[in-house]
């Protein structure tokens, strides 16, 4: 069974930079699309970037000039940086699994459970 | 940017049939995977490629997308399914996903 768990810092400063982890189990990371998605309190769902395991990269553009997604194939995790964070950023952040369902369906089946980011001094 | 268009919320008793749409400009050209929120949870995907179903989900969930509208449908709605419901596409002009702003199923 595949399973994703988010990790990190639950307070950030304003001004510094948000890093999260996701761990990987019960699968290979090498395939796949990996997402960041957040969800401000009380908001809808908003997809920040992904990144394939061979490293491309893909972010969205609101976001695209803070974001940093990388992945780590020998410890089968992937990571987000935001940097410059502000209250608006304060919100639950998932990692989850893309699947590529080919003739451009692509959508996410394996979520991990979440983590809440708050961004205070 | 694509833009994925939901009411706000839909309510609806119990073991009648709720209907969610997601609108969003030749949607119908497009696959459409529909997700299930409830408070303090991950999303579940309960719907994709329009009207196919994960293992687990039951029959009851089925979906259809035509035109500019793609539908979410609850038959014989249970006090269980009352959550956030969500629909993504994939945006191929730019090669991302793109979410619907949400729907709160209230069950009365």
């Amino acid at each position: 069974q595949v399973q994703l768990q988010e990790s990190g810092p639950g307070l950030v400063k304003p001004s510094e930079t948000l890093s999260l982890t996701c761990t990987v189990s019960g699968a290979s990371i090498s395939s796949y699309y990996w997402s960041w998605i957040r969800q401000p309190p009380g908001k809808g769902l908003e997809w920040i970037g992904y990144i394939y395991y061979s490293g491309s990269t893909n972010y969205n553009p609101s976001l695209k000039s803070r974001v940093t997604v990388s992945v780590d194939t020998s410890k089968n995790q992937f990571s987000l940086k935001l940097s410059s964070v502000t209250a608006a950023d304060t919100a639950v952040y998932y990692c989850a699994r893309g699947f590529d369902g080919g003739d451009y369906s692509y959508y996410m089946d394996v979520w991990g459970k979440g983590t809440t980011v708050t961004v205070s001094s | 940017s694509y833009v994925l268009t939901q009411p706000p919320s839909v309510s609806v008793a119990p073991g009648q049939t709720a209907r969610i749409t997601c609108g969003g400009n030749k949607i119908g050209s497009k696959s459409v995977h529909w997700y299930q929120q409830k408070p303090g949870q991950a999303p579940v995907l309960v719907v994709y490629d329009d009207s196919d179903r994960p293992s687990g989900i039951p029959e009851r969930f089925s979906g259809s997308n035509s035109g500019n509208t793609a539908t979410l449908t609850i038959s014989r709605v249970e006090a269980g399914d009352e959550a956030d419901y969500c629909c993504q596409v994939w945006d191929s002009s730019s090669d991302h996903y793109v979410f619907g702003t949400g729907t709160k199923v209230t069950v009365l």
